[in-house]
Formats: C-alpha cells, sequence, structure tokens
C-alpha cells in the first residue's frame, strides 16, 4: 500500500514561499490510478483542499489560492511538490499530502505543521 | 467555493446510531456519486471511512455507512463504541473539476 511523507520547512516568513516535498513510496508517482493533492489544516479548524496534479499533466487548484499555489511532479524522486508564494499568518496549518482516486483521499501523510511567522 | 455545510457537533451513546449530514448543491453533492467521508482522532490525519456515497475502505467497520438523497450525503454509524468519537468530514467533486470539503462535525460519545 502506498505510504506519503511530507517534508519542508516547518516556519516560513511572512511574504516568503512556502514549499513542501511529498515523497511516495510503495507505488509509482506515474501511476495512471491515482491524482495526488494537498490538503491543510489551520490550527483548530477543518480541513482545506489546496489542489490536485495528475502525472504532470493536469493540475487543479481551489480558486482561492489559485493566483499563488504551483503543484509539480517529480518523476525521477517519485516526489510531487507545492509552492505557495506570498504567504500570510492565515496560511499557518498542518499541510498533508495525499493520493487522490475518483474524487477521494485514500492513502495520507502524517501531516507537516508550517507557521508563518517572522 | 463554498464549504458543504455539516453540524458542528452530534453525540449518542455507546450502542445507538447516529447520522451525520452533509449539504451541498447541485453542483457538487447533488451532481455526483464522489461524496467521501473522513473520521479524524485528534493530532492524526484523517482517515477514508466511506468513498463513492456508500463504498467502505478494505479494514472500515461496517458499522459505518452512507447514503445521499438530492443535495445531502450522510453518514450513519450504528452500535456506537468509544473509539468513534472523533471529528467527522464529508467531501465532494464538483463540476468545476475542484474538490470541497465540510466544515466538519465532531461526535461525542455520551
Amino acid at each position: 500500500q502506498l505510504q506519503l511523507q511530507e517534508s519542508g520547512p516547518g516556519l516560513v516568513k511572512p511574504s516568503e514561499t512556502l514549499s513542501l516535498t511529498c515523497t511516495v513510496s510503495g507505488g509509482s508517482i506515474s501511476s495512471t490510478t491515482y491524482y495526488w493533492g494537498w490538503i491543510r489544516q489551520p490550527p483548530g479548524k477543518g480541513l482545506e483542499w489546496i489542489g490536485s496534479i495528475y502525472y504532470s499533466v493536469n493540475t487543479y487548484y481551489n480558486p482561492s489560492l489559485k493566483s499563488r499555489l504551483t503543484m509539480s511532479v517529480d518523476t525521477s524522486k517519485n516526489q510531487f511538490s507545492l509552492r505557495l508564494t506570498s504567504v500570510i499568518a492565515a496560511d499557518t496549518a498542518v499541510y498533508y499530502c495525499a493520493s487522490v482516486r475518483r474524487g477521494h483521499f485514500d492513502y495520507w501523510g502524517q501531516g507537516a505543521l508550517v507557521t508563518v511567522s517572522s | 467555493q463554498s464549504a458543504l455545510t455539516q453540524p458542528a457537533s452530534v453525540s449518542g451513546s455507546p450502542g445507538q446510531s447516529i447520522t451525520i449530514s452533509c449539504t451541498g448543491t447541485s453542483s457538487d453533492v447533488g451532481a455526483y456519486k464522489y461524496v467521501s467521508w473522513y473520521q479524524q482522532h485528534p493530532g492524526k490525519a484523517p482517515k477514508l471511512m466511506i468513498y463513492d456515497v456508500t463504498n467502505r475502505p478494505s479494514g472500515v467497520s461496517n458499522r459505518f455507512s452512507g447514503s445521499k438523497s438530492g443535495n445531502t450525503a450522510s453518514l450513519t454509524i450504528s452500535g456506537l463504541q468509544a473509539e468513534d468519537e472523533a471529528d467527522y468530514y464529508c467531501s465532494s467533486y464538483t463540476s468545476t473539476n475542484t474538490l470541497v470539503f465540510g466544515g466538519g462535525t465532531k461526535l461525542t460519545v455520551l
């Protein structure tokens, strides 16, 4: 079964860029079975879908984040990544990566807390 | 896009059944069979409990079941157990090729 693990800085300054990577094991990121997605959860709040990517070909972004968001896939490392520019305090959250099939998230990473603060 | 609407909290006694609703629109819940439900214990990642409205992943107890009528999906948990106490979130695919979550429901087992 798939295993996913987020990695990246835990602290980002306001106005800078948040970058996270998700490493996939137990399967190929090039698989046509899965999309790959990011979800975030601000402290004490609910889940928010950030975006999904398919085989480096198609990307789907939350409209509220689209202008600041880029997702990509690195097939050589079996990883996919998230870049969110011009971050503010409201971007502080636990960021999860997950595999996506037919609109549902079946395997999740453990989550990575990213704090936006100077 | 607007979040799907869930009750903030529900409660039940051990052995009872509870139902959590998830209301969307004709552009998301009402339009597709791609509604899913997640269980999240404090400090843990969400866990998929129901997908495609009614399907349970392997390993999920058959005490969990899903349904949909019109723009509202529902998660029913029968034979409540203490371990079911958690936050529950619904999610749906939308007509704009995006995904949306509900605001979450806190389940308390009395």
